[in-house]
């Protein structure tokens, strides 16, 4: 249980063009769905917090005009990389924490996505 | 959110025991002290969470002493496999917080 998917696994882009990402909790519920990004050799961080049905709430300097994320159900939430450029290329992870927690701040993370903007 | 310290690197042979530490001396009284597992090109795995004292499953342990202020995670008979990167993290009890991830450390297991 608590699996979590992202689709693509891997994407490669023209600058100029947006890539979709979709995070999905495939066998429970979360209100709750956080965005992150690891560039190689480095650390995860925290782009954006994800409520559904609410705007998502954006990490100091990150963009939201430029990182749109839609969290329209409860197991379903896109990020969206408009007008991707070469420095955007990195690994986006997302997680998902569920509405009935077995742990206390319990989070499920996908297995990320791979964009490269050429 | 309290900030977390690690170290950057480890080095270590198949079959012993490997204690990653962490310093957390800002923990607040609600926090939970979580550590995950991070392999390359993959989203990060939970391996355990505690509180206080000790707390042990299948696949590690993790030592808090009373004042709270560090934690250590330990490996028991590490494996080529558990080649990774380890994360601490702090966080409240409560509600849907957001984790803030640390350096991390970075365990590279030899045969």
């Amino acid at each position: 249980g608590a699996v979590v998917s992202q689709h693509p696994s891997r994407v490669i882009c023209k600058s100029g063009t947006s890539v979709k990402i979709e995070c999905r909790s495939l066998d429970f519920q979360a209100t709750t769905m956080f965005w992150y990004r690891q560039f190689p050799k480095q650390s995860l961080m925290l782009m954006a917090t994800s409520n559904e049905g609410s705007k998502a709430t954006y990490e100091q300097g990150v963009e939201k005009d430029k990182f749109l994320i839609n969290h329209a159900s409860l197991t379903l939430s896109t990020l969206t990389v408009t007008s991707a450029h070469p420095e955007d290329s990195s690994f986006y992870i997302c997680s998902a924490s569920p509405l009935n927690r077995t742990r206390n701040n319990e989070q499920f993370f996908g297995p990320g996505t791979r964009l490269t903007v050429l | 959110l309290a900030k977390t310290t690690q170290p950057i690197s480890m080095d270590s042979y198949e079959g012993q025991e490997v204690n990653i530490t962490c310093s957390h001396n800002n923990i607040a009284t609600n926090d939970y002290i979580t550590w995950y597992q991070q392999f390359p090109s993959q989203g990060p795995r939970f391996i355990i969470q505690g509180y206080k004292t000790k707390v042990t499953n299948e696949v590690a342990s993790l030592f808090i002493p009373a004042d709270r202020k560090s934690s250590t995670l330990s490996l028991p008979r590490v494996s080529l496999s558990d080649t990774a990167v380890y994360y601490c993290l702090v966080g409240d009890r409560n509600g849907f917080q957001k984790l803030v991830f640390g350096t991390g450390t970075r365990l590279l297991v030899s045969p």
